[in-house]
């Protein structure tokens, strides 16, 4: 059973950047793409890009392009997610979640989330 | 981009049907997921590929896709099945290629 762990919660001032982490456990790290979700306090979802663990290549939604950058460590099967310029609508939770780019796959699993906070 | 619309909330006794619709242009020829999220919790897959439920999900959740309506039907609702359920679909026209609803609250009374 795949898990996926993120990092802690992360407090940070406007105009500052913030690296959130996403570990999957088992050796399916690199067979599946990585997705990034946010959930602002009390809103719905809203899908922010995907990463391919296999050949690094990215898709990023509009909203963000520009400001997130996803990279990820095959060598510790982590995914990483960058978000710059940070605004304070911004604060949101951050989600990692297994998928793909078929559209008959679910997300599935997701991580646990992490808040991200931007206050001055 | 693609638009996804759901009710805001749906409530339920216990030991009745819900439904949660799931409504966008032609959305019977997409793939519809739904999502479950509990308070302080991540969302979890309940349904897929339109009426597909992963492993462990009770024969209680069931969906079904045609037009313009998806739905998400929630038999003999039990309190735990109190949480938000999101829709979801892939839409290649879009600038946002994954596409999630709104939302819908549902409520056990």
């Amino acid at each position: 059973q795949v898990q996926l762990v993120q990092s802690g919660a992360e407090v940070k001032k406007p105009g500052a950047s913030v690296k959130v982490s996403c570990k999957a456990s088992g050796n399916t790290f690199t067979g599946f793409y990585m997705h990034w979700v946010r959930q602002a306090p009390g809103q719905g979802l809203e899908w922010m890009g995907w990463i391919n663990p296999n050949s690094g290549g990215t898709n990023y939604a509009q909203n963000f392009q520009g400001r997130v950058t996803m990279t990820r460590d095959t060598s510790i099967s982590t995914a990483y997610m960058e978000l710059s310029r940070l605004k304070s609508d911004d604060t949101a939770f951050y989600y990692c979640a297994r998928g793909s780019t078929v559209a008959r796959v679910p997300f599935d699993p997701w991580g646990q989330g992490t808040l991200v906070t931007v206050s001055s | 981009s693609y638009v996804l619309t759901q009710p805001p909330s749906v409530s339920a006794a216990p030991g009745q049907t819900a439904r949660i619709t799931c409504g966008g242009n032609n959305i019977g020829s997409k793939s519809v997921h739904w999502y479950q999220q509990k308070p302080g919790q991540a969302p979890a897959v309940v349904v897929y590929d339109d009426s597909d439920r992963p492993s462990g999900i009770p024969a209680r959740f069931s969906g079904s896709n045609s037009g313009n309506t998806a739905t998400l039907t929630i038999s003999r609702v039990e309190a735990g099945d109190e949480a938000d359920y999101y829709c979801q679909v892939w839409d290649s026209s879009g600038d946002h290629p994954w596409v999630f609803g709104g939302g819908t609250k549902l409520a056990v009374l």
